[in-house]
């Protein structure tokens, strides 16, 4: 297993325009999660699956916002109508069920021109 | 609302001598504690964890004590190498599998 798989690594798209994000987690974990990270902050939050059951979405996921994980495998996030404060590097993780050790991807840097 | 305070943005050190990251928390029900270690164009890897029913854990070069009563948990790395240099994020958790929250992390330099 290679670890957790991130794609794009960078994207960058016009403001309005749509993205998807996809997430290849360790294949044996049951957790998935996205975190967002801008300048100078920590990795923020957004939503978790367990298998393929979404569990908890943060505040900070607005309804342009959503996340899949179609058979508990692969995670896909997509932002609709992209805006200029979408522009973060997008992490993903994930775990075994009750374990806190994550182990993140390399991140999807978005940039909203 | 910030749940999970890193105070000093970045610290440097020289080579050989111990690095000290801090860490406050606010959340009383935060019970599990972890620090990240990211290089850039990375994401963060897991370093070392302690649970709220020890004050200490240590592994090789890294050790973490955790103060309760205090909200406060520390990283002490010695002796610290030029491949430390990084950023460190301290993240915290309550039990019920609740998502890890995490500080706005510390730039650790070690200068040879």
């Amino acid at each position: 297993d290679t670890g957790v798989s991130q794609d794009p690594r960078h994207k960058i798209t016009k403001r309005g325009q749509n993205v998807t994000f996809r997430c290849d987690p360790i294949s044996e974990h049951n957790r998935l999660y996205w975190y967002r990270q801008t300048l100078g902050q920590g990795p923020e939050f957004l939503t978790y699956f367990q298998n393929e059951a979404q569990l908890e979405k943060s505040r900070l996921l607005s309804d342009r916002f959503s996340a899949e994980r179609p058979k508990g495998s692969f995670s896909t996030l997509e932002i609709q109508r992209t805006e200029q404060g979408d522009s973060a590097m997008y992490l993903c993780a994930s775990s075994f069920l009750d374990h806190y050790g994550y182990t993140f991807g390399s991140g999807t840097r978005l940039t909203v021109v | 609302d910030q749940q999970v305070k890193q105070n000093s943005p970045s610290l440097s050190v020289q080579e050989g001598r111990i690095s000290i990251l801090n860490c406050d928390y606010t959340n009383s029900m935060f019970d599990y504690f972890l620090w990240y270690k990211k290089y850039p164009a990375e994401g963060p890897t897991f370093l070392i964890s302690i649970s709220s029913i020890k004050d200490k854990n240590e592994d090789g070069r890294f050790t973490v004590f955790l103060n309760k009563s205090a909200k406060h948990l520390s990283l002490h790395i010695v002796p610290s190498q030029p491949g430390d240099s990084a950023v460190y994020f301290c993240a915290a958790a309550s039990s019920g599998n609740t998502p890890l929250v995490f500080g706005k992390g510390t730039r650790l330099s070690v200068i040879a």
